[in-house]
């Protein structure tokens, strides 16, 4: 049971480069996130998707395109990075257990934008 | 939007000791859940709670939806308890900025 898996886990891009963050999981969830996490911050949601074909913007989306063509995959498309994108993305999905509404996160991946 | 508040941001422990983190929150939610992010990164759910009290080994929860707090508490405490606790509310998670914990051998 691999539950959620990002690539790539570190990153180092040049500005205005372009980059794909690949997100997948395996439990059949329909709704997906991504966030990005900056120091001593809490997580800040950029967009999420509530099933396949379905996406919105979350608290901080300019930047970040998402698209969800199959119900395991969300990837995360930065357009031309900056160098304030330098962050860890974290990608999470989620679904109703006995236990409620719970959350799996992927391991993160440590963007670096110079 | 709704805010969230923890309290407190820092706390040094020595190992077998209790403590308790809260989280404000600025209206009422459907949901609440407790992080924990371990040293290296990785973010364990803890606990769904919107409401009630649970309890999980040493760790247990309590949220009274009514004043909008919710409390996390942790008892014995290990070393392998320290990193930063969240709490996030409604379906689109908003996260508090934490609780950094280090529970000291």
């Amino acid at each position: 049971n691999a539950g959620v898996t990002q690539t790539p886990k570190f990153q180092v891009l040049k500005t205005g480069q372009s980059m794909t963050l690949q997100c997948a999981q395996d439990m059949n969830h329909e709704y997906m996130s991504w966030y990005r996490q900056d120091p001593g911050m809490g997580l800040r949601l950029i967009h999420y998707s509530v099933g396949a074909g379905i996406t919105d913007q979350g608290e901080v989306p300019n930047g970040y395109n998402v698209s969800r063509s199959t119900t395991e995959d969300f990837p995360l498309r930065l357009l031309s990075a900056a160098p304030s994108q330098t962050s860890v993305y974290f990608c999470a999905s989620s679904g109703k257990t006995a236990s409620g509404n719970t959350i799996y996160f992927g391991e993160g991946s440590w963007l670096t934008v110079v | 939007g709704i805010q969230v508040e923890q309290s407190p941001p820092d706390l040094i422990l020595q190992e077998g000791a209790n403590s308790t983190l809260r989280c404000n929150f600025s209206d009422s939610v459907n949901n609440l859940q407790w992080f924990h992010q371990n040293p290296w990164g990785q973010l364990i759910n803890l606990f769904y709670i919107p409401s009630g009290t649970k309890q999980n080994g040493r760790l247990s929860a309590t949220t009274v939806a009514t004043e909008r707090y919710s409390l996390l508490y942790i008892s014995s405490s290990q070393t392998t308890d320290s990193g930063v606790y969240f709490c996030a509310v409604e379906a689109r998670l908003t996260f508090g900025e934490g609780t950094q914990l280090t529970v000291n051998p």
